[in-house]
């Protein structure tokens, strides 16, 4: 299957800083990114999707100047954590597709925010 | 709206006992729905869609639009299908899509 790449695996960073999470899809070109947040034994939650060349659609209730998302070219997207607070510590889960085609998952970002 | 609801958290069963793991969607149009499976320190993968209409490692899934169920079955468990299942429903509207997840099932397959 394709493979979707997702970096860091895992971040520290301060309270007040930003953080940028990439997510990429390494053999294949992706029309569409989702962008997840998972708490700890719960499910995903859709917070975005991203369709190259666009603006990313927001959910209901995600705050977008808070999680700035860009998808700038067919392999790549990226998620930013602006001003970060404790609150927003949690599993980022990016997922990318081309097409209608079945979406293929990253690893996962573990943000942890001191 | 879109939703994707899988009511039990946790479902235990013998190794060799069938398994029917439950996903119902509300969705005006006209679906796609898949099924995802993450196993222990494993990313998500996709087990099945149901356009495939196809078995996966002995599961199938039939859309049941009557019932808006897309429910996971197999008649013998196996220890290796312990892990966690994902309904999800894709759906397509105008300039953009989504793939929504139900809460998931969490399989466990006793030896």
């Amino acid at each position: 299957g394709a493979v979707v790449s997702q970096h860091p695996s895992r971040v520290i960073c301060k309270s007040g800083t930003s953080v940028k999470i990439e997510c990429r899809s390494l053999d294949f070109q992706a029309t569409t990114m989702f962008w997840y947040r998972q708490f700890p034994k719960q499910s995903l939650m859709l917070m975005a999707t991203s369709n190259e060349g666009s603006k990313a659609t927001y959910e209901q209730g995600v705050e977008k100047d808070k999680f700035l998302i860009n998808h700038a070219s067919l392999t790549l997207s990226t998620l930013t954590v602006t001003s970060a607070h404790p609150e927003d510590s949690s599993f980022y889960i990016c997922s990318a597709s081309w097409g209608s085609t079945e979406a293929f998952f990253g690893q996962g970002t573990r943000l942890t925010v001191v | 709206a879109q939703r994707v609801t899988q009511p039990e958290k946790l479902l235990s069963v013998f190794k060799g006992a069938p398994v029917e793991l439950k996903c119902n969607y509300s969705y005006s149009g006209s679906p796609e729905l898949f099924w995802y499976v993450q196993y222990s320190r494993q990313r998500l993968q996709l087990l099945l869609r149901h356009i495939s209409r196809e078995s996966i490692k002995g599961f199938t899934a039939d859309l049941n639009k009557g019932e808006t169920s897309f429910h996971l079955k197999k008649p013998f468990a196996q220890e290796e299908d312990s892990a966690m299942y994902y309904c999800a429903l894709r759906s397509y509207g105008g300039a953009t899509n989504k793939l929504i997840f139900g809460t998931g099932t969490l399989l466990a397959v006793q030896p």
